[in-house]
């Protein structure tokens, strides 16, 4: 138990579909993240959030939206995904943004199939 | 540009010591941390170096030559959990490497 928890787990969606995965953080961090994993490739910051504002979009496609209601919760909204978006998709919380010496603590991720 | 490079695969036997190489040409550098990931499981973290030397926890320690622009994790006395990937990060956030898959073998 890492203190960050992503649902859903598993999701497989059609290239048409709209879904959504959540991430909770119960550490009192104010900074969360989302990352993508792909196989074989550099895990890949995507958007970083710091007291509930957006502060890093690494150029991410507009069929991923990023929503955050407070520090605790984060979402990231899929539209007309592609099948090269087939990831593992980390949530992750710190203290601080970006901060030296801030350790990064990881959701267990939620594994994202697109059809 | 910024790169961080990392052997892709290691294979040690049970109760030997392996070191992870990790090489990083990045334009700032506010530490540099390890973590652990086991398959199909999130990153945990492992440790963070700051100043150039070791640093030591139990059977993993981790070395940074800030000049060199490189570090290493070692493991001691390697147990079968250990097998996993070893992700080397710059600046905590961001910038990983592509990770280096650590097999242990009976």
């Amino acid at each position: 138990e890492t203190g960050v928890t992503q649902t859903p787990r598993h999701l497989v969606m059609g290239m048409t579909n709209k879904k959504s995965l959540k991430c909770e953080q119960h550490l009192g961090h104010n900074a969360m993240y989302w990352y993508k994993q792909s196989a074989k490739k550099p895990l890949e910051l995507m958007f970083v959030y710091n007291f509930k504002e957006q502060t890093e979009n690494n150029s991410v496609p507009s069929r991923f939206s990023p929503e955050c209601h407070n520090s605790s919760h984060l979402f990231l909204h899929l539209h007309t995904l592609q099948p090269e978006d087939s990831a593992l998709y980390l949530c992750a919380s710190s203290q601080e943004a970006l901060r030296s010496g801030n350790t990064i603590y990881f959701g267990e991720g939620s594994w994202l199939t697109v059809v | 540009g910024q790169n961080i490079d990392q052997p892709t695969e290691m294979t040690a036997t049970e109760g030997a010591i392996v070191q992870i190489n990790c090489t990083y040409q990045t334009s700032g550098f506010n530490g540099l941390f390890w973590y652990q990931q086991h398959a199909g499981e999130a990153p945990t973290f492992l440790s963070y170096n700051v100043l150039d030397g070791l640093e030591e926890k139990g059977r993993f320690s981790s070395f940074l030559s800030r000049s060199k622009g490189y570090s290493y994790l070692l493991l001691k006395e390697l147990q079968m959990k250990d097998s996993a990937s070893y992700l080397c990060a710059v600046r905590g956030v961001g910038i990983f490497g592509t990770g280096t898959r650590l097999k242990v073998l009976a």
